[in-house]
């Protein structure tokens, strides 16, 4: 079963980065056809895609990244593979990105797409001085 | 970005009526639409995907249909566990996004 786990301080000055981590048990990061990806939620905006890294064990393979045009290139997904975790980094916070973080699976279903079925139980992260 | 558009935004039931839920996007996705369970405090948890596809382990009284534009979800005989916020999600094309959700209170 896979699990997922965040983790991350929960206040996050004004202007600062946002660094958060998410493990991943019962799986792993660097297996093909998973997308791991951070999603947020905050009442003004829902529910948003902030992003993913795909990677495979092809060691030649870097990875692949995408993210959200939205953030405007304030974000950073990586993977540490030999501690089977990935991060998000989001720079030049404001608190409008205080919101509930997590994340996220997303495993390609062939013929029916991208699917997020095994989400972290989220982490509340305030942008306040 | 394509837009989900999700109406009701928010409903009241009572346990055993049949629910049905709208989601309308702004372009054609195909089949590539999820739908989503929310309780409060808790992570959304994944009821169907393909726009018909029951994740495993959900009740058969979720259904869900439709392409191209138009999608519905329904609760059929509305348990108590069921009162929740639900959520459509595309995965046609990135950036992926959701409707604004629909609350399902008890009446």
């Amino acid at each position: 079963q896979v699990q997922l786990q965040e983790s991350g301080p929960g206040l996050v000055r004004p202007s600062g980065t946002l660094s958060l981590t998410c493990s991943v048990s019962g799986g792993s990061v660097s297996s093909g056809s998973f997308y791991w990806s951070w999603v947020r939620q905050s009442p003004r905006e829902g529910l948003e895609w902030i992003g993913y890294f795909y990677s495979t064990e092809d060691t030649r393979y870097n990875g692949d990244t995408k993210y959200n045009p939205s953030l405007k290139g304030r974000v950073t997904i990586s993977a540490d593979t030999p501690k089977n975790q990935f991060s998000l980094k989001l720079n030049s916070v404001t608190a409008a990105d205080t919101a509930f973080y997590y994340c996220v699976r997303v495993q390609e279903r062939y013929r029916y797409g991208y699917v997020f079925d095994h989400w972290g139980q989220g982490t509340l992260v305030t942008v306040s001085s | 970005d394509i837009q989900l558009t999700q109406s009701p935004s928010s409903l009241s039931a009572s346990v055993g009526d049949r629910v049905t839920i709208t989601c309308r996007a702004s372009q054609n996705i195909n089949r590539f639409l999820s739908w989503f369970q929310q309780k409060p405090g808790k992570a959304p948890k994944l009821l169907i995907y393909a726009s018909s596809n029951f994740q495993g382990g959900v009740p058969s009284r979720f259904t869900g249909s439709g392409s191209g534009t138009e999608f519905t979800l329904t609760i059929n005989g509305l348990q108590p566990e069921d009162f929740a916020t639900y959520y459509c999600q595309q995965s046609f094309i990135t950036p992926w996004t959701f409707g604004q959700g629909t609350r399902v209170e008890i009446q």
